[in-house]
């Protein structure tokens, strides 16, 4: 059973272009979450998402970040005219369900390195 | 508001036992989370606590106290490939998985 996929697994953008982060969640999950970790600093929870649902998105930037997970493929974050303060892993972590149990906790994906030079 | 505090980083000799703390403010916490991380692999899930006391997984426990805002997760019979970074997450009450996560304790296992 794959676990959460995710590509690519290293992004390099110049400042203004954009960045398209890929997750596909694991077999039977249709739960999608994203993550962010800055250098030295905890993960950020930014956005949950359910097919085509946006149901939390809290977490993201009013500005230029915008994620999807539609009926059919990957779970998208999309990232328009980086700047370098965007530099970060980028995790996706899936779920069975919606609470948090021992038996159903969130899964995660090895992330996805943004630079942005 | 929600913080998460742990040591930034500890040492520890093969086959010794660690104990790695986690204190958090009280306020919206639904349960406590522990997960590991090696140096650019993904966080794995290791413990969950929601109710108060000792849960034991193997080699792994983990120790919640609700009323005094603290957590630990303790090592037993260290291994070297135990060296990885320790997470610890409260679980915000949404009614879906979204954690507040702590920077991390960095642990060293030497041999």
């Amino acid at each position: 059973n794959a676990g959460v996929m995710q590509n690519p697994r290293h992004l390099v953008r110049r400042r203004g272009q954009e960045a398209r982060l890929r997750c596909s969640p694991m077999k039977g999950h249709s739960h999608v979450y994203w993550y962010r970790q800055l250098p030295e600093e905890g993960l950020k929870f930014m956005v949950y998402l359910q097919k085509e649902n946006i149901i939390d998105e809290s977490g993201m930037p009013k500005e230029r970040f915008s994620a999807e997970f539609p009926k059919e493929g990957p779970s998208i974050l999309r990232i328009q005219q980086v700047v370098r303060g965007d530099s970060a892993a980028y995790f996706c972590a899936s779920s069975p369900g919606t609470s948090p149990t021992r038996n159903s906790p969130l899964h995660f994906g090895n992330g996805t390195r943004l630079t942005v030079t | 508001g929600q913080n998460i505090d742990q040591p930034t980083e500890m040492t520890a000799t093969e086959g010794a036992i660690v104990q790695i703390n986690c204190t958090y403010q009280t306020s919206g916490f639904n349960g406590l989370f522990w997960y590991q991380q090696h140096a650019g692999e993904a966080p794995t899930f290791l413990s969950y606590n929601v109710l108060d006391g000792l849960e034991e997984k193997g080699r792994f426990s983990s120790f919640l106290s609700r009323s005094k805002g603290y957590s630990y997760l303790l090592l037993k019979e260290l291994q070297m490939k135990d060296s990885a970074s320790y997470l610890c997450a409260g679980g915000l009450n949404t009614g879906f998985q979204k954690l507040v996560f702590g920077t991390g304790t960095r642990l060293l296992v030497s041999p």
